[in-house]
């Protein structure tokens, strides 16, 4: 079973840091990993999808990479803003099923 | 477009009840997801479906849940018999490309069960 990790649970910046979040799992078989951002008492909101096959996918002011072979990916945010407060999950697909595997997210706060 | 939708966004039902949840896919999205979010357990899996294939059921928790798809498009997901552990925000996702595209999440549906 996907085991996903994320780390740090919770994270306080202010505004304007550049910030790294971080995912690990214990199934490198995927095909691929989602980001999404979760504000309080809504769905998800997607926000990257990397394949098995890229390194990096940029959105914006957001960068996801993915080292498929020791199990990790990571979510940097550049130049932070209040409106990034919410909570990030990180979702791999694997190989194995159809369904994403999430992790428990970071509580991102970010201060004016 | 329109995303994905869910009704109703809140429900409160005595323990005991049978209760319906409904999703609306993104139109064309061929296969579709529910998900259940406990408060401090995370999100978990619990059916899909894909085109008019089978449904991958491996996800639900116990026979007191279903959940069906007409037409290929609207699904319902039904709870009988709900106990308080059934509380929790239900989410329903779909994807264009079956079990391996982008998955576009609704807004959930709470369910609270006194």
């Amino acid at each position: 079973k996907q085991e996903v990790t994320q780390i740090p649970a919770a994270l306080s910046v202010p505004e304007g840091e550049n910030l790294v979040l971080n995912c690990s799992f214990t199934d490198s078989a995927i095909y691929n990993l989602q980001w999404f951002r979760q504000d309080p008492g809504k769905g998800l909101t997607s926000l990257l999808l990397i394949q098995s096959s890229q390194r990096e996918q940029t959105s914006g002011r957001l960068n996801a990479s993915l080292d498929k072979s020791s199990g990790r990916s990571t979510l940097y945010i550049a130049a932070s803003q209040p409106g990034d407060s919410a909570t990030y999950l990180c979702a791999p697909n694997s190989n194995s099923g159809y369904a994403l595997n999430f992790g428990k997210g970071t509580s991102l706060l970010v201060t004016p | 477009g329109a995303g994905v939708s869910q009704s109703p966004s809140n429900k409160v039902t005595e323990k005991g009840k049978d209760v319906e949840l409904r999703c609306d896919p993104i139109s064309g999205h061929t296969a579709l997801y529910w998900y259940r979010q406990s408060l401090g357990q995370g999100l978990e899996f619990l059916i899909y479906f894909q085109g008019n294939s089978a449904p991958d059921k491996s996800g639900l928790p116990s026979d007191r849940f279903s959940a069906e798809r007409t037409g290929g498009s609207v699904s319902t997901l039904t709870i009988q018999r709900t106990q308080q552990e059934d509380s929790a925000v239900y989410l329903c996702a779909s994807s264009l490309v079956g079990g391996r595209g982008e998955q576009y999440f609704g807004p959930g549906t709470r369910l609270t069960v006194t």
